[in-house]
């Protein structure tokens, strides 16, 4: 059974830019979750999609924003790039049901300069 | 609301030494809780997971937790630390809310293994 795969693994952008970040959940999946990483704030939730729909959404600006398709796989946006958007970016997929563990891909490293 | 506290943001043991991972969670309903470890540059790997059917969960890579409810804990040890053991590991909580089980993550705890 595939994993959960993010592409691209690593991007460079430059301050202003927009980027979009691509998750393929587990066959099977339906619920696709957002999570930002970086050394001083930790993991932060961003948002949750459950059959195309956000179902949850973390405390982030209306720069980053998501999608799902029918097939269940996801795109992050992040619009006016600062920064400090440098971060791990990570998405996970799970079943969206209860004491369902969830199953992260390796993540997307992004470098704002 | 669901939180999770890790105590310690770096552990250092000996290659052999008892590791002991400290996490407590506040939820407003009996949670499900979980350890993650994650290595340089990846994804999180789910170590064990609280389901309710034993206080004592044992997971892989020779891990184990122990929920206690009356401390609000769910500490991970294991017996002996190998070297490579040394990564971040991260305690989560999950109560569900509205239909959704996003778990809450702890701030992480670097274990460090000395040879």
């Amino acid at each position: 059974k595939a994993g959960v795969t993010q592409t691209p693994r690593y991007l460079i952008k430059t301050r202003g830019q927009q980027v979009t970040l691509s998750c393929s959940p587990i066959s099977g999946h339906r619920s696709v979750s957002w999570y930002q990483q970086t050394p001083g704030q930790g993991l932060q939730f961003l948002f949750e999609y459950f059959s195309e729909t956000q179902r949850n959404k973390g405390n982030f600006p209306g720069r980053f924003s998501g999608r799902q398709f029918s097939n269940s796989r996801s795109e992050m946006n992040v619009s006016t790039l600062e920064l400090g958007d440098s971060a791990l970016y990570l998405c996970a997929s799970s079943t969206g049901q209860e004491n369902t563990e969830a199953f992260f891909g390796q993540g997307t490293r992004l470098t704002v300069v | 609301a669901q939180s999770v506290t890790q105590l310690g943001s770096h552990v250092s043991v000996s290659e052999g030494a008892l590791v002991l991972l400290r996490c407590n969670y506040s939820s407003s309903v009996p949670p499900y809780l979980f350890w993650y470890v994650q290595y340089p540059n990846q994804g999180l790997q789910l170590l064990l997971k609280y389901t309710s059917a034993a206080t004592l969960v044992k997971g892989i890579n020779g891990f184990e937790a122990e929920f206690k409810k009356s401390e609000t804990s769910f500490h991970l040890t294991k017996p002996s630390a190998h070297m490579s053991d040394a990564a971040e590991y991260f305690c989560a909580v999950s109560e569900g809310t509205g239909g959704s089980y996003i778990p809450t993550f702890g701030r992480g705890t670097s274990l460090i293994v000395h040879p």
